[in-house]
């Protein structure tokens, strides 16, 4: 049963807008979490994580939201830029099991 | 530059024959996973180790593949016989000791069987 779920397999905004990736976990007991991006053709790159006992952690565009009791993480990234088009993808440390990924498009 | 190196990058091969991958994880990190992507599956676990000890396999089909870390330097993801639904990018990755740490991927083997 996948305990990290990433229920939109895509997403298209405008260059210059906010572009909000969502997870949905279901294991109460996770308590840190990566997302990685991936180009075709390359390995995933890690992004950005978050510890439980943070509700937010900041590097540069990108900002990851915890929000423990709903069980839910959002990725999001301002100003978003042609350059971050890839696939998103989601995972709690402790499992390593991805949510099946959103493809973000960032429209010129 | 320390990465994770996968070989090799492309293998096509027969129905029915042997199929090995390789993974030299970044040096000092002691738990290593081995992944697939399909189109339709995402990124699927197929197992993982620590310490060169295999915690997890249990998203591996047992009966043809199996995956072992001879040494620390180097893991191994073996299918037999090979079948053409076997065909898609396998990734391995790598992570320090610790519990918050993240994993860093190889650039994957596109495996396509005929």
């Amino acid at each position: 049963d996948q305990q990290v779920k990433q229920n939109s397999p895509s997403l298209s905004v405008q260059e210059g807008r906010i572009s909000i990736l969502n997870c949905d976990y279901t294991n109460s007991m996770f308590d840190y979490f990566l997302w990685y991006k991936k180009y075709p053709a390359e390995g995933p790159t890690f992004l950005i994580s978050i510890s439980s006992i943070k509700d937010k952690n900041e590097d540069g565009r990108f900002t990851v939201f915890l929000n423990k009791s709903a069980k839910h993480l959002s990725l999001h990234i301002v100003p978003s830029q042609p350059g971050d088009s890839a696939v998103y993808f989601c995972a709690a440390r402790s499992d390593m099991r991805f949510g099946a990924g959103t493809r973000l498009t960032v429209k010129p | 530059d320390a990465r994770v190196t996968q070989t090799p990058r492309h293998k096509v091969t027969e129905m029915g024959q042997e199929v090995t991958m390789r993974c030299q994880p970044i040096l000092g990190h002691n738990t290593v996973f081995w992944y697939r992507q399909t189109m339709m599956q995402g990124l699927e676990l197929l197992a993982y180790f620590r310490n060169r000890a295999p915690l997890d396999d249990s998203g591996m089909p047992k009966d043809r593949f199996s995956a072992e870390m001879p040494d620390a330097t180097l893991a191994t993801l073996k299918i037999q016989p090979s079948e053409p639904r076997d065909s898609a990018v396998y990734f391995c990755a790598s992570a320090p000791p610790g519990p918050n740490t993240e994993a860093f991927f190889g650039q994957g083997t596109r495996l396509t069987v005929v």
